[in-house]
């Protein structure tokens, strides 16, 4: 079946560093990939959208990178903050597929 | 401009009850896609609603239904609960079809209790 899978075990990181998730997906090719974060208690919120022939994108301090030999995507959070503590979602967006969520990975960054 | 809103937040129900949650998007979207998110199998798509119309269905039994009224707001239902039913249900808008150009914005959701 297909899947996309994200590392259960949650990642703890010191204030400062570089944050790097990592999303990695089985039995399809999506041509989109989708990360969101999500905070206890609400909904997940958008982030960034990459097309596999992106290769990478940027927003501010995030950066994804789509390898569709590898079949992965890698989500780094540059100069991590507290604030940036929470449950980021890869995840294959809908249309002509059935929208498919990654189980999260939980990024917990130190003061 | 307003988020997306769900009620109730919290609900209790017991085995074999009804229960319908509402869910109002955006204004201007007209796409409401509804999921399931429990600890074991993460966030799981039910279905997705577009001009009154279901455009996609996800994995699961005929207890879970849905319907989009003619100004966007949906609601979903789920007949003869079970225990596993127990999750938090999050809606979810945007402009068009959730394609893969779409953003979703999520709504905080409905926590369902099933005792």
């Amino acid at each position: 079946s297909q899947k996309i899978e994200q590392n259960s075990e949650a990642l703890n990181i010191q204030e400062g560093k570089t944050a790097t998730l990592t999303c990695n997906y089985t039995n399809y090719s999506p041509a989109y990939l989708q990360w969101y974060r999500q905070d206890p208690g609400r909904g997940p919120v958008f982030l960034l959208l990459i097309r596999e022939n992106e290769k990478e994108k940027r927003k501010e301090r995030l950066k994804v990178t789509f390898d569709t030999t590898l079949k992965q995507s890698l989500f780094h959070i540059t100069a991590s903050q507290p604030a940036d503590s929470a449950t980021y979602l890869c995840a294959r967006p809908g249309g002509s597929y059935i929208p498919t969520f990654g189980r999260g990975t939980s990024l917990i960054v130190h003061p | 401009k307003a988020g997306v809103t769900q009620t109730p937040r919290y609900l209790i129900k017991t085995r074999g009850q009804q229960v319908t949650l509402s869910c109002s998007p955006i204004s201007g979207h007209r796409s409401v896609s509804w999921y399931q998110q429990t600890p074991g199998q993460g966030l799981q798509f039910l279905f997705e609603y577009f001009s009154e119309t279901q455009r996609n269905k996800g994995n699961f039994p005929g207890r879970f239904s849905g319907r989009q009224f003619s100004n966007s707001r949906s609601e979903m239902n789920v007949s003869t609960l079970e225990l596993g039913d127990s999750a938090l249900y999050l809606c979810a808008s945007s402009l068009e079809s959730s394609g893969e150009y779409n953003e979703q914005f999520f709504g905080p959701g409905t926590r369902l209790t099933v005792l």
